[in-house]
């Protein structure tokens, strides 16, 4: 079955400390991975993907096939950083398959 | 900008009443979505449709149903809501190349 597996509920970190959230997925295909984020009061939306290879406020995230992981991560994080994260899946046609998420408290 | 709008922000519902959803997409969008979002178990897909009168079961289906009789309009029933259906419905869109967006949730709360 397609999973995504987001093992940490909660992680918390001070200002300045790197960050990385951690996903695993189930998969024997190519899969598209996507993080989306939930800020306080926000609607979600996407963060980055792994096909667009890009940095977004200082994440990135790679797409580790041998692993089966998509970990996200920010080298210094912000108090801004705060939010939901969700690792989301696409193995085929078009629904994309969510992790449980993980909440990211950044301390002051 | 685009835009996904849900047309309830929050619903308190009496069990056994039948519960509609309206999610509303200006993005000429091929596809829409309606996942529940509930804490630990994070967002799980509950029906989608990628055409006009066209759906498909997601992961949780059951106690729910879909109409999408307009392309911008993607509307969920719950036939005789129950206390276990008291959650944030979240509805998305997107083109077939991808990234979803997403509307603002409804919080349904079942007495």
């Amino acid at each position: 079955a397609q999973r995504v597996t987001q093992p940490e509920k909660l992680l918390s970190v001070f200002k300045g400390a790197p960050v990385e959230l951690k996903c695993n997925y189930s998969y024997s295909g190519s899969p598209e991975l996507f993080w989306y984020v939930q800020y306080s009061r926000q609607r979600l939306q996407l963060l980055l993907r792994h096909i667009s290879r890009e940095s977004i406020k200082g994440f990135t995230a790679d797409l580790n096939k041998g692993e089966t992981s998509f970990h996200l991560k920010k080298p210094f994080a912000q108090e801004e950083d705060s939010a939901m994260y969700y690792c989301a899946f696409r193995g085929g046609f078009q629904k994309l398959v969510f992790g449980t998420g993980t909440r990211l408290l950044v301390s002051p | 900008d685009v835009k996904v709008t849900q047309s309830s922000r929050y619903l308190v519902k009496r069990t056994g009443e039948k519960v509609f959803l309206e999610c509303v997409q200006d993005m000429d969008h091929e596809n829409m979505f309606w996942y529940r979002q509930d804490p630990g178990l994070g967002l799980r897909l509950i029906y989608f449709s990628y055409d006009v009168k066209m759906k498909e079961k997601g992961d949780i289906p059951e106690g729910y149903s879909v109409s999408r009789e307009k392309k911008e309009r993607f509307s969920l029933i719950l036939e005789s809501a129950s206390t276990n259906q008291t959650s944030m419905y979240l509805c998305a869109s997107s083109r077939n190349t991808g990234e979803l967006f997403f509307g603002e949730g409804s919080r349904l709360t079942v007495l």
